[in-house]
């Protein structure tokens, strides 16, 4: 089956610095990447998302690229604001298959 | 609009007890999912329902069991609990009809603890 790898597990940045979070697959046959966003207690949110037939995608201070040859995809947070801390997903999933496969998570902390 | 709702909020268990955790949902999406999410391990699939009337299983499915007798409602029931299953239960749902809409939308979560 599909195999996740997210990296780091945690990370702490300065306010206003950009944070990168990397995630790696195996099934070459995923075509599907979303990152979602966990804040303390709460179930997670779709923050941005990502299909094999693009590189790249932005939405303000939120990026996504994806490399599929070498099946590692990122996100970039810039600007970043206390209220960007929070945990963050990765995640796969193939077409035609509902099952989406998730990253361990990077509990993200952003210091004012 | 609601969304996806779950309850109990948090529940306490003793070993060996039977209990059901509710998902219902009001966006009309013909795909649900059971995740467990425990430290270190990120978010696993228990079980995952691709319409009404249909279950599969999901990465850790043993000592669960669901039900999709309608649309809204997803149920997750432990048979007998064993304090393995202490995690944080998400329920999930998805349009999951053409494959183009893939986004899952996830309920607040079910807090449980077996004692």
């Amino acid at each position: 089956g599909e195999n996740v790898e997210q990296h780091p597990s945690t990370l702490s940045v300065q306010e206003g610095d950009s944070a990168v979070i990397k995630c790696t697959y195996s099934d070459s046959a995923s075509n599907y990447f979303p990152w979602y966003k966990q804040e303390l207690g709460k179930g997670p949110q779709l923050i941005i998302d990502i299909r094999s037939n693009v590189g790249e995608k932005k939405d303000q201070r939120i990026a996504v690229t994806l490399n599929k040859t070498a099946k590692h995809f990122s996100l970039h947070i810039t600007e970043t604001q206390p209220e960007d801390s929070a945990v963050y997903f990765c995640a796969c999933k193939k077409g035609g298959y509902q099952k989406v496969t998730f990253g361990i998570g990077t509990k993200l902390q952003v210091i004012p | 609009t609601a969304g996806i709702t779950q309850a109990p909020t948090s529940q306490i268990l003793a070993a060996g007890r039977s209990m059901t955790l509710r998902c219902t949902q009001d966006m009309r999406h013909n795909a649900m999912y059971w995740y467990r999410q425990d430290l270190g391990l990120g978010l696993r699939l228990i079980h995952y329902s691709n319409t009404a009337g249909t279950t599969g299983k999901g990465e850790v499915p043993d000592g669960y069991s669901v039900s999709r007798a309608n649309t809204d409602d997803f149920p997750l029931t432990l048979a007998s609990a064993v304090p393995s299953q202490t995690s944080v239960y998400f329920c999930a749902s998805s349009e999951g009809t053409s494959g183009r809409t893939d986004t899952q939308y996830f309920g607040p979560g079910t807090r449980l603890t077996v004692l």
